[in-house]
């Protein structure tokens, strides 16, 4: 089982559309977690950190299941700019351990 | 952005070759990393450098060689590399400069290397 899991999409969502996609790890005493945004041949950028009792920024909002060893990501009201890869990040061991990614696409 | 920076953005190189990827980082940072990106793969983590000192490495062939002069400056030495490392190569830079950091990375654009 690899350490940290996603599915790579594409995952296709209408503009407007809620999207929600997970990630699982398997350490189960990971304590830090965070989702990275990468566009099209752009470097990985920091979207935001996931805290236990879960953390929304603005459309964005992160959750935590320790008991399922999964993150999410959900995202409201989805725009065209939000088309990007995102990458879960998960502390294992004192190392950041990356998801090869989750592909989103935002359609008009 | 300048927070980081590398060059060169793009190299071709043949396998004999030797060249060098430079990477500066502007924020003040005391830790640096290379990580290797391939299509549809996760980010690996290559070396990592604390307060100029390299911390880990793993398991990475040889024929890449980092070198930090300093804490803004870091170097990828690259020396007969093979086509299976034709990839994106991303620098970062976190604040923290102890082993188990878990600080938000600051990346560079990275160089897309293609080695024929």
């Amino acid at each position: 089982r690899k350490e940290v899991e996603q599915d790579p999409g594409p995952f296709n969502v209408p503009e407007g559309a809620t999207v929600a996609f997970n990630c699982t790890y398997s350490n189960s005493a990971s304590q830090s977690f965070f989702w990275y945004r990468q566009d099209c041949r752009k470097e990985p950028k920091l979207l935001m950190s996931v805290y236990s009792s879960g953390n929304e920024d603005g459309r964005f909002t992160a959750q935590l299941n320790r008991a399922s060893q999964y993150i999410s990501l959900l995202i409201r009201d989805s725009k065209l700019s939000d088309s990007a890869t995102y990458l879960c990040v998960v502390e294992s061991n004192y190392q950041l351990i990356w998801g090869a990614g989750t592909k989103l696409i935002i359609k008009p | 952005e300048t927070g980081v920076t590398q060059t060169p953005r793009h190299l071709v190189m043949g396998m004999t070759n030797k060249k060098s990827l430079k990477c500066e980082q502007h924020l003040g940072h005391n830790a640096m990393y290379w990580y290797k990106q391939s299509a549809k793969k996760p980010l690996e983590l290559m070396f990592v450098y604390s307060l100029e000192e390299r911390v880990e490495n793993n398991s990475v062939p040889s024929r890449f060689s980092p070198e930090c002069p300093n804490s803004s400056h870091l170097f990828l030495h690259l020396h007969t590399l093979q086509p299976e490392d034709s990839a994106l190569y991303l620098c970062a830079s976190s604040q923290d400069g102890v082993r188990a950091s878990t600080d938000t990375q600051y990346f560079g654009p990275g160089t897309r290397l293609t080695v024929l």
